[in-house]
Order: structure tokens, then sequence, then C-alpha cells
């Protein structure tokens, strides 16, 4: 079946810096991918979607400036959590859509320090 | 804007009896609805899913859901649970952009 890769799995990184996530379609080729946070005990929320070759769509109240997403070919996106803060600290979800569902990563977990 | 509700924010059953999760969802046509399974700290894996037919959906680890219109449920079902059962389920729809979205999710303890 489908399979979406996502690294790294967990990260620590020191306040102020940068963190790129990337979400990989392993076998299918995904023209849309999904970014998701989740905090601790709650559901996930959609960040952003993602389009090959195009910007991506931000939800209401996702910073497009602080969560970059790049998806440059068909089987990557990148999401890169500029200038991170503790309150970034969270979980981190890819998916991509292909035929016959989602797909989804097994997730980033951010702290921020 | 389509939404999924699930109403049970934990649910404690024992081990062996029989399991109901709730979900209801809002959308005007026939959705694509979802669900899945997450235990602590682990991603998402698809237990089963809904887009058109039979409104009675086998899924994996011996869990079904059925869709009811009238309703506008999905509520997922499970005879007899065990123990390794024990995680957050979350039901999901895809809206009219095609983006998936999720319940607040029902977290299931097992009693022994």
């Amino acid at each position: 079946g489908a399979v979406v890769s996502q690294h790294p799995s967990r990260v620590i990184c020191k306040s102020g810096t940068s963190v790129k996530i990337e979400c990989r379609s392993l076998d299918f080729q995904a023209t849309t991918m999904f970014w998701y946070r989740q905090f601790p005990k709650q559901s996930l929320m959609l960040m952003a979607t993602s389009n090959e070759g195009s910007k991506a769509t931000y939800e209401q109240g996702v910073e497009k400036d602080k969560f970059l997403i790049n998806h440059a070919s068909l089987t990557l996106s990148t999401l890169t959590v500029t200038s991170a803060h503790p309150e970034d600290s969270s979980f981190y979800i890819c998916s991509a859509n292909e035929l016959y569902g989602y797909t989804f990563g097994s997730g980033t977990r951010l702290t921020v320090v | 804007a389509q939404s999924v509700t699930q109403p049970d924010i934990h649910i404690t059953v024992s081990e062996g009896a029989s399991l109901e999760l709730r979900c209801n969802y809002s959308y005007g046509a026939t959705p694509y609805l979802f669900w899945y399974v997450q235990s602590p700290g682990q991603g998402l894996q698809l237990l089963l899913k809904y887009f058109s037919g039979d409104t009675l959906v086998q899924g994996i680890k011996g869990f079904e859901a059925e869709f009811k219109r009238s309703q506008s449920s999905f509520n997922l079902r499970k005879p007899s649970v065990h123990w390794s059962d024990a995680a957050e389920y979350f039901c999901a729809v895809v809206d009219n952009n095609n983006d998936m979205r999720f319940g607040a999710g029902t977290r299931l303890t097992v009693k022994p």
C-alpha cells in the first residue's frame, strides 16, 4: 500500500532556530499533501494544504511566514518552522492524498528549548 | 463548513465488553468518512473508511462502522474489546476542498 515517510521523528532545537520536517510519498505521486499539528491530548488541526508547484493554502490563524511549506516535487513536501519558540513544540504530522484515501506519516515530535 | 463531532471525550469499557464510539458529521452531500486510531506518541492508523455503497463498513482489528444518513452519524463498533485496543480514536471527514478534518477524539480505556 501507499507509504508516506516523515523525517525526523523527533527533533529538539534551541529557541530562535529553524527546523525542517520532510514528508515523502515513497511509492506514489502526491500532488497534494497536508500538514497537521497536534498538541498533547488534543486532536489534529489542519495547518495547511501543500500543492506541488504552487503556494500552500494556509488555515486561518496559521502564520505562513513562520511555517514555510515547500512542495517542489510530486513526492516531497517540507515544513520549516522558522524562529521556533517553545510554544511551537508540538507533534507535526503530514499526509498525502492518493487514489484510495489519505496516508499519514509517522509524525515529528518537535521540542523547542 | 464541514465538521465532525465526537461527543465522548473519554470512554472506559471492560475487556471483552462491546464498544461503540460516536461520531456525527455536518455535511451537505454524501461525505467521505474515516476512523483512525492513535497510540500515545504514534502516528495514525486507518481502521476503516466510507465513500459510498454498503453503509456497514468492515475494518481492521474487528472494527466496523455504520453510516446513517438520517442521523448524520458514523459510529464505530467492536463486539469484544481487547486490552490492546486502548488508544485515542479519531473520526474524520473530507470536505469540499478534499481537506481531511478531524473530530476532537475519544480516548478509550480498557479495564481488565
